[in-house]
């Protein structure tokens, strides 16, 4: 069973701060990780992606990737109340297989 | 560019009837697919085209049936619904490999 484990929160972090956020994966050889952003009531949109293991940035997030670990994260930097969104992550365990989703994690950006 | 589009956006249904949920992509995508989402499960895959002319099924496939009418859409049929499958559902599609997911903006079914 292909899993991806994710902390359902909620996270709190105050305004500014920086949110850290986890994910670990069953099969060590997925080679394609997903960060993806739900408002609530709203469809999932995708943030991030990373292949290769170490960190990948952009703008305020960076996803870090660590495959010898099974390991991925989510830093997002300066959190802004819009940034309270419940984030998911999401592996492709091989070739042309279905995204396997995380039950994501609920953030709240405290002002 | 619409991405994804899904119709209806809402609908109530009765316990017994059955309908469809559309789904179309604009962006040229081999794979498309069907979740539900509901409190506390995340998002559960019903079933998947890897592409044009195939179909499988993901994890909770019970009660529903797909059509790849074409590579554009992908529709999802209940044939009788039941207040069980009250949900949210999305469609989503990607090109291909190791690309990502992108998502409809979800049809929120109610059945009574």
């Amino acid at each position: 069973q292909k899993e991806v484990e994710q902390n359902s929160g909620p996270l709190s972090v105050p305004e500014g701060a920086i949110a850290s956020l986890n994910c670990t994966y069953s099969d060590r050889g997925s080679q394609s990780f997903f960060w993806y952003r739900q408002y609530s009531g709203k469809s999932p949109e995708l943030i991030m992606f990373i292949y290769s293991n170490g960190d990948k940035e952009d703008g305020r997030f960076t996803a870090q990737l660590n495959k010898a670990s099974q390991y991925v994260s989510l830093l997002i930097r300066d959190s802004q109340p819009s940034d309270s969104a419940t984030y998911l992550c999401a592996v492709i365990y091989s070739g042309n297989t279905p995204l396997v989703f995380g039950k994501g994690t609920r953030l709240s950006v405290i002002a | 560019n619409a991405g994804v589009t899904q119709t209806p956006k809402f609908q109530v249904l009765k316990t017994g009837q059955s309908m469809t949920l559309q789904c179309a992509q604009d962006m040229n995508h081999n794979s498309m697919y069907w979740y539900r989402q509901d409190p506390g499960m995340g998002l559960r895959l019903i079933y998947y085209s890897a592409s044009e002319g195939t179909t499988d099924k993901g994890e909770v496939p019970n009660g529903y049936n797909v059509s790849r009418l074409n590579k554009r859409e992908f529709s999802l049929r209940l044939e009788s619904a039941a207040p069980s499958q009250t949900s949210v559902y999305f469609c989503a599609s990607r090109v291909s490999g190791d690309q990502p997911q992108h998502f409809g903006d979800g049809t929120r079914l109610s059945i009574l």
